[in-house]
Parts: C-alpha cells; sequence; structure tokens
C-alpha cells in the first residue's frame, strides 16, 4: 500500500532553515509527481510546491518562492522540502502528497502522508 | 491566482440527511476541480476529482458536480464518519489553490 512518511519538523527560530524529507513506499515513486502542502494551526489547506516525476520541473506558490526549495532523490524514494529564510507565518503542519497523475503532473493529490509540524519562533 | 470560495462555512446536518456544499471559483477552472475530506487530526484525503469522478474508494454516497466557476459536492444519507472538513481545490493554473472549507458538524 502507498504510505508516505514526513519527517524533520521541528522549532526554529525567524531567519532558520529546516529541512523537510517524505519517505514513500508502495508505488513507483520515480513515475510520480510529488507536492509538498501546509496547513496552519486551526486554518485551512495552503498548497507550497511540486516536483515533476523526474526532478527538473517545479513549481512554487508565491509565498515560499525564493525561499524554499523541493528536490527528490528517485533512488532513496524521498521528497525534500529545504526552507531557509522561515517567517513565523511559515509555522505551519507540513504534508508530502502524491500527484494522481501518471509521470507528470496531474495536480489532483490522491495520497497524503501523515505531515510533520514546523514552528518557526524564537 | 484563482481565488476558491466554499459556502456554506458551516454545515450543521443530522446523520442520514444530505449534504450540498459549494465551491465558487474567481475565473473559469473548466472541469479541474477537486474535493477532499479532513477529519481532526488527519489528513486530507481525495474524494472527488475533474469535478465528479471519484477517486479509489470512495462510496458512492459521494458525488460532486459542475464546470466552470461553480461547483457542488453533494452527500446523500450522511453517516457518522463523514462529519468533517471538506475542502475544493483548482488545478487549471498555477498555483493551486484551495478553498477555505465547509465544516460538516452534527446537528
Amino acid at each position: 500500500q502507498v504510505q508516505l512518511v514526513e519527517s524533520g519538523g521541528g522549532v526554529v527560530q525567524p531567519g532558520g532553515s529546516l529541512r523537510l524529507s517524505c519517505a514513500a513506499s508502495g508505488f513507483s515513486f520515480s513515475n510520480s509527481g510529488m507536492h509538498w502542502v501546509r496547513q496552519a494551526p486551526g486554518k485551512g489547506l495552503e498548497w507550497v510546491a511540486i516536483v515533476w516525476y523526474h526532478g527538473t520541473n517545479k513549481y512554487y506558490a508565491d509565498s515560499v518562492q525564493g525561499r524554499f526549495t523541493i528536490s527528490r532523490d528517485n533512488s532513496k524514494n524521498t521528497l525534500y522540502l529545504q526552507m531557509n529564510s522561515l517567517r513565523p507565518e511559515d509555522t505551519a503542519i507540513y504534508y508530502c502528497a502524491r500527484d494522481l497523475g501518471d509521470s507528470g503532473s496531474y495536480g489532483s493529490l490522491d495520497y497524503w502522508g501523515q505531515g510533520t509540524l514546523v514552528t518557526v519562533s524564537s | 491566482e484563482i481565488v476558491l470560495t466554499q459556502s456554506p462555512a458551516t454545515l450543521s446536518l443530522s446523520p442520514g440527511e444530505r449534504a450540498t456544499l459549494s465551491c465558487r471559483a474567481s475565473q473559469s477552472v473548466s472541469r479541474y476541480l477537486a474535493w477532499y475530506q479532513q477529519k481532526p487530526g488527519q489528513a486530507p484525503r481525495l474524494l472527488i476529482y475533474d469535478a465528479s469522478n471519484r477517486a479509489t474508494g470512495i462510496p458512492a454516497r459521494f458525488s460532486g458536480s459542475g464546470s466552470g466557476r461553480d461547483f457542488t459536492l453533494i452527500i446523500t444519507n450522511l453517516e457518522p464518519e463523514d462529519f468533517a472538513v471538506y475542502y475544493c481545490q483548482q488545478r487549471s493554473h498555477w498555483p493551486l489553490t484551495f478553498g477555505g472549507g465547509t465544516k460538516v458538524e452534527i446537528k
């Protein structure tokens, strides 16, 4: 069965950095686009970024563009989110999610991990 | 970016009743709209994609319709496990965007 397990969350000071990981299993990771989506405490969902199956094409939300970098290692079945220049408003649960389509970017998210909490606070 | 407005914010219903949730886009998204369910402490779950296609394993009591700017999610014969928050999401234009959610609560 499809499994996505996030890790790397924690407490970080404003301006700091954090790297999230998402370990994937139960499907062909190298053929799937992958997303990060976040949810601030008590708030709704906000899409963060996508990386195509091959790792070359990427899109970001305006709110994280230039600060966050999505990447993947298909040999390790792992998705990453490098977060720099963190702000208090980046505090959220970060979910990784699989794209519904084959190979490319479909834009619907059919499997989600349980999330990892990032808290940006001094 | 495309703004999705969901209504109502909260829907108070009893088990066995029918729920009608709406999602309106700030511009046309064709049929590129999905619906997700989220229960407290859990990750979202894909229910419907491309306006009306049920995702794998989703019961037939969930149905979606609409195109262009206006979309509807209907849940017939509400089960106790259906009380949750529901989000719509568009994939027509980057960035992907979600609506603010509709909470379906027990009356």
